[in-house]
């Protein structure tokens, strides 16, 4: 899991609520990324953020929010529009700006539960 | 559409027996290959990362190949251990940013 920080490990949602994920990373990284993760499929990019202050719609992006205020950090928001929220949020982080190029090192995940 | 597809999907084997994972891919353009372990519950952690030039990659007794030509790689491991029980996945760099996923394979290695 190396210098990166999920939490919570286990969120539980109501119907309608938005609820915000945490990711800190000290590895001094510049890029972050938001993967969801369901079974039997692999991982779908939410968001990425190359630097403060910017971010980009990954492929899945409905119904989450990012933000990039701090270097280390990069909060997922799942809003009530996301319809089908319950899965396993990864959260990871790569030197430079390419997530192709450079090794992404990802965090300990956290599993959202709607109820 | 790029794609990554591994197989088998499932496998059982006995504690210290070898193993052979498949990943078949159609990305393009193609960056870089690379497998990760992921534990239940846990963050995927990188094995190895291959990139166009590269036929072979160790990492203890992970050993990953690569073949370009026929975009196919696979990941071998050596006496297994019960640690090595896990999802294993073939991630393909697609250009400069995108990154294209397998489902994974879920190995359990038996006592």
């Amino acid at each position: 899991d190396g210098g990166i920080t999920q939490s919570p490990k286990y969120l539980f949602r109501k119907e309608g609520q938005n609820v915000t994920l945490s990711c800190e990373q000290n590895l001094n990284h510049d890029a972050m990324y938001w993967y969801r993760q369901d079974p039997g499929q692999g991982l779908r990019l939410i968001y990425y953020s190359q630097i403060v202050n910017d971010f980009q719609k990954g492929d899945i992006a409905e119904g989450y929010s990012v933000s990039r205020e701090k270097k280390e950090s990069f909060p997922l928001t799942v809003t009530s529009a996301q319809k089908n929220p319950t899965a396993f949020y990864l959260c990871a982080s790569s030197m430079g700006t390419s997530g192709a190029y450079n090794e992404q090192f990802f965090g300990p995940g956290t599993r959202l539960t709607v109820l | 559409k790029n794609q990554v597809e591994q197989s088998p999907q499932s496998l059982i084997i006995l504690e210290g027996k070898n193993c052979t994972l498949q990943c078949n891919y159609t990305v393009s353009p193609f960056s870089n290959l690379r497998w990760y372990k992921q534990d239940t519950g846990r963050g995927p952690v990188s094995l190895t990362i291959m990139t166009f030039s590269e036929n072979t990659k160790s990492n203890g007794r992970y050993t990953a190949t690569l073949d370009a030509d026929t975009k196919q790689s696979s990941l071998h491991i050596t006496a297994s251990q019960l640690s090595d029980s896990a999802s294993y996945i073939c991630v393909v760099s697609e250009g400069f940013q995108k990154l294209v996923f397998g489902t994974g394979t879920r190995l359990l290695v038996s006592p």
